[in-house]
């Protein structure tokens, strides 16, 4: 199993909603990421869990709130979210530490959230 | 030919030809790096990465170079085709970090 798998695939949601995206790997990787990317942008780094602790956290506004609950799954539970919050999100995955290893993360489909 | 728009470079080619997408990376302590292409509505897909401590490496009708020297990638697909159509992203990665930074990006229009 080589995936990232994430859901929901597409999510729209109130401002004053509160919902959370999910993500999953079984590859064994040690270090997974949430990405946020905006229409022809490149993604951008949020948050990395390395070993299920945060190790990175971009400056993120403190309505993302990540969560890594074990080895396998990664959590992004969202809270009064703004309309400039809409973009695809992205989980992937990597096997330990990229100077390491030098191995590609993998990513999942993404997440078309819509904040209405 | 390569068009430069508000937001993402366009790269048209004609199918069969060859294609050279080009990036430079920003910090010069990265020591591995990453093509991606991004198709429309889907997450990232590796094509193929280099460690700093090399200057080219081939893959199945791809090739990526890098210059060090002045913080320079490039992709080269080789007989370029209509499945080649999509956003290309190049990623550095930090040396003693779990940051993979994206670049810029370049969209690839093959035409028939």
């Amino acid at each position: 199993d080589t995936e990232v798998t994430q859901t929901p695939k597409h999510l729209v949601m109130g401002m004053t909603n509160k919902k959370s995206l999910k993500c999953e790997q079984h590859m064994g990787h040690r270090a997974m990421y949430w990405y946020k990317q905006k229409a022809k942008k490149p993604p951008e780094l949020m948050f990395v869990y390395s070993y299920e602790k945060l190790s990175i956290n971009e400056s993120v506004p403190s309505r993302f709130s990540p969560e890594c609950p074990n080895s396998s799954l990664l959590n992004l539970h969202l809270h009064a979210l703004q309309p400039e919050d809409s973009a695809l999100y992205l989980c992937a995955s990597s096997p330990r530490r990229a100077v390491e290893s030098n191995t590609e993360a993998f990513f999942g489909q993404g997440t078309r959230l819509t904040v209405v | 030919g390569e068009s430069v728009g508000l937001h993402l470079p366009t790269l048209s080619v004609q199918e069969g030809d060859n294609s050279i997408i080009n990036c430079a990376y920003s910090n010069s302590a990265s020591d591995y790096f990453i093509w991606y292409k991004q198709e429309s509505g889907k997450g990232p897909q590796f094509i193929i990465d280099i460690r700093s401590n090399m200057d080219k490496r081939q893959g199945q009708r791809v090739t990526v170079l890098l210059n060090k020297t002045v913080k320079h990638l490039s992709l080269q697909i080789a007989a370029t085709q209509p499945g080649d159509s999509a956003v290309y992203f190049c990623a550095e990665v930090l040396s003693g970090t779990y940051k993979y930074i994206f670049g810029t990006g370049t969209r690839l229009k093959v035409l028939a």
